[in-house]
């Protein structure tokens, strides 16, 4: 079957614009996780969901960064007037179910680039 | 979680076995090993994970001492597309179930 999809793949933004990214995880998964990756850095945990609730959102930037998964399985992560600090790669997981030893797929990720 | 050290960099010459180490000298009892990998603009990918004992899989082997404090994984015969960082994370079985990543070693494999 398909694995994490992510789209855009490359999203190039001016700053002070909205973007939406995009995650489809593996069909029937129920933890959904995002991560953000600065260049030359190893991920850093953004926000994760179990179905549709968002149980931990404590690694959000600021405000101006907001995660959605209202039907517990595509999920949306949107960031409002963006800013240079923004650029990076985004990186969607997704783990069949709450139990934690279940590994995480990733996504390939979209890298944004904010000008 | 527990803090890991890896060393930054490693290589390895194609076809030999591949042996990368990690600290996590305040790994608690009930924390698992893990080890991912990212190759260049990809995502990162799971490769194994223990709590005590010694793993394998068809990708590699996860060597633990008996204190837990460090861990080794083995690459038995590396091939030029193992050349990725390697994570390696502690995880525990409560709480959001995030992955801590540190800066990994960067591991070559030379033709």
């Amino acid at each position: 079957g398909a694995g994490v999809s992510q789209s855009p793949r490359y999203k190039v933004a001016k700053r002070g614009q909205d973007v939406a990214l995009r995650c489809d995880p593996i069909s029937g998964h129920v933890s959904l996780f995002w991560y953000q990756q600065a260049l030359g850095q190893g991920p850093e945990f953004l926000t994760y969901f179990q179905n549709e609730a968002q149980l931990d959102k404590s690694g959000l930037p600021s405000d101006r960064f907001f995660a959605e998964r209202p039907e517990g399985s595509v999920s949306t992560l949107k960031i409002q007037r963006t800013q240079q600090e923004d650029s990076a790669v985004y990186l969607c997981a997704s783990s069949l179910s709450w139990t934690s030893t279940r590994e995480q797929f990733f996504g390939p990720g979209t890298r944004l680039t904010v000008l | 979680d527990a803090k890991t050290t890896q060393p930054p960099s490693m290589d390895c010459a194609e076809g030999r076995a591949a042996n990368l180490p990690c600290n996590h000298s305040t790994i608690s009892g009930n924390e698992y090993v893990y080890w991912y990998r990212q190759i260049h603009s990809q995502g990162p990918q799971y490769i194994i994970h223990g709590l005590k004992n010694n793993e394998t899989n068809e990708m590699a082997s996860l060597i633990i001492t008996e204190d837990r404090k460090s861990s080794t994984l083995i690459l038995p015969h590396a091939t030029l597309r193992d050349t990725a960082v390697y994570y390696c994370i502690v995880r525990g079985i409560q709480g959001a179930q995030k992955l801590v990543f540190g800066q990994g070693t960067r591991l070559t494999i030379n033709p």
